[in-house]
């Protein structure tokens, strides 16, 4: 079973819309999840994370995170152009070392 | 803003060539990472590295691999001898203490011709 599932997408909204991205992870014991976006022959870029059951925002993102489900999801609202991307999915095991999903690449059309 | 630097920023190198990436990670970071980007596919784990040694390490890090820290700022990556395969992105990594996210240099692009 892979450490860490995110479906590879694409995944198309229109501009204004919401984004739904959703991950799952393996390992019961991960305590850090982390939503990182990386543009096309760039580095990941920390968007967001989390550490507590429920919902944490930060202006048009919201994290979810559900430990009993072993899931985490990334929300994100009014979608721009220049949202678009992948969205990598990275949970932390018990060295506290990061493992990442295969990303979802998101496209908002204008 | 602090950031981790890592040069070059493209290498090309040929088959059985041995190649080190450099790796300045952020100067109060204790935590030290290697991940590898095959074009179009996902990050991918290759090492970690803690209090001057190894933490973990993938399967993808091999005999053909290595760490070191040399001094107190450089972290490098050693590949001994180069396959068609290994062409890819390589991010650097750093955390700090009592951190958990991870912050990534700009990558090297490795092309092995």
């Amino acid at each position: 079973q892979k450490e860490v599932e995110q479906n590879s997408g694409p995944l198309s909204v229109p501009e204004g819309a919401i984004a739904s991205l959703n991950c799952t992870y393996s390992d019961r014991g991960s305590q850090s999840f982390f939503w990182y976006r990386q543009y096309s022959g760039k580095s990941p870029e920390l968007i967001m994370f989390i550490y507590s059951n429920g919902d944490k925002e930060d202006g048009r993102f919201t994290a979810q995170l559900n430990k009993a489900s072993q899931y985490v999801s990334l929300l994100i609202r009014d979608s721009q152009p220049s949202d678009s991307a992948t969205y990598l999915c990275a949970v932390n095991n018990n060295n506290n070392d990061m493992r990442f999903g295969a990303g979802t690449r998101l496209t908002v059309k204008p | 803003e602090p950031e981790v630097t890592q040069t070059p920023s493209h290498q090309v190198t040929q088959m059985g060539q041995e190649v080190i990436l450099r790796c300045v990670p952020i100067s109060n970071h204790l935590y030290f990472y290697w991940y590898r980007q095959i074009l179009g596919q996902k990050v991918e784990f290759l090492v970690s590295f803690y209090n001057n040694e190894i933490s973990e390490k993938s399967e993808i890090f091999d005999d053909q691999f290595s760490v070191e820290r040399p001094d107190g700022s450089n972290f490098t990556l050693k590949i001994r001898s180069t396959k068609l395969e290994d062409s890819a992105m390589y991010f650097c990594a750093s955390r700090g203490q009592g951190g958990t996210e991870a912050f990534f240099g700009q990558g090297t692009r490795l092309t092995v011709v």
